[in-house]
């Protein structure tokens, strides 16, 4: 009954390559999102979609490319994978957009290690 | 621009004595705050958020935190760890009129010893 899962847990590729993380929430969610936690745990935002609309593009390289089939489920392919791209990446999801006051469910994230 | 801080990087506290873990944040708009708890190698969980009303906030596994408007913090407590509280801990900020975009501080390890 996992309310945010993403796949896979650990990722670990060459530099160059291309990869995908996928995210799924069960909890009928409208916005999802984006994070990356770098090495000393800072938490970044990346990107959020509203019902499969984007509403959040930070200052990513656009290697990075989410992708929304539908509200329960975001995707972050990213292109040509570089050293500093190795953190681990949450996705998380809230109840509406633009409610600053919801919590944001968190799944349990993809350790990313680019060699 | 609006930021958070979280003051202490580590904090090292012994089973049972009282912790207070520091946040403040800069905003010249109304906010929404939040603690969040990761525990090694897992996601983040929410232990409490201040939205408006009363400035003390009770949230899970015994924590608390206040809400001090004129010195723009919101410190989190607990009057008694556990061994079972060590993780890290993140101060978050959301703007009322905003996408949701969360800003975190850069966490602050808690380190309970026996």
């Amino acid at each position: 009954d996992t309310a945010v899962s993403q796949t896979p847990k650990y990722l670990v590729t060459q530099m160059g390559n291309d990869k995908s993380i996928k995210c799924e929430q069960n909890l009928g969610h409208d916005t999802m999102y984006w994070y990356k936690q770098d090495s000393k745990k800072f938490l970044k935002i990346m990107f959020s979609y509203n019902n499969k609309e984007l509403i959040i593009n930070e200052t990513v390289p656009n290697r990075f490319s989410p992708k929304s089939p539908d509200k329960a489920h975001l995707n972050l392919h990213i292109n040509s994978l570089e050293l500093g791209d190795s953190a681990v990446y949450f996705c998380a999801s809230s109840l509406q957009q633009g409610a600053g006051y919801n919590e944001q469910f968190f799944g349990p994230g993809t350790r990313l290690t680019v060699l | 621009a609006q930021s958070v801080t979280q003051l202490d990087s580590q904090v090292p506290v012994f089973e049972e004595a009282p912790v207070e873990l520091r946040c403040n944040y800069s905003s010249s708009v109304s906010v929404y705050l939040f603690w969040y708890v990761q525990y090694p190698n897992q996601g983040l969980q929410l232990l409490l958020k201040y939205l408006s009303g009363s400035t003390l906030v009770k949230g899970i596994n015994g924590f608390e935190a206040e809400f001090n408007k004129s010195q723009t913090s919101f410190h989190l407590r607990k009057p008694s760890v556990h061994i079972s509280d060590t993780a890290e801990y993140f101060c978050a900020v959301s703007f009322s009129s905003n996408t949701g975009k969360l800003i975190f501080g850069q966490g602050t390890t808690l380190q309970v010893k026996p």
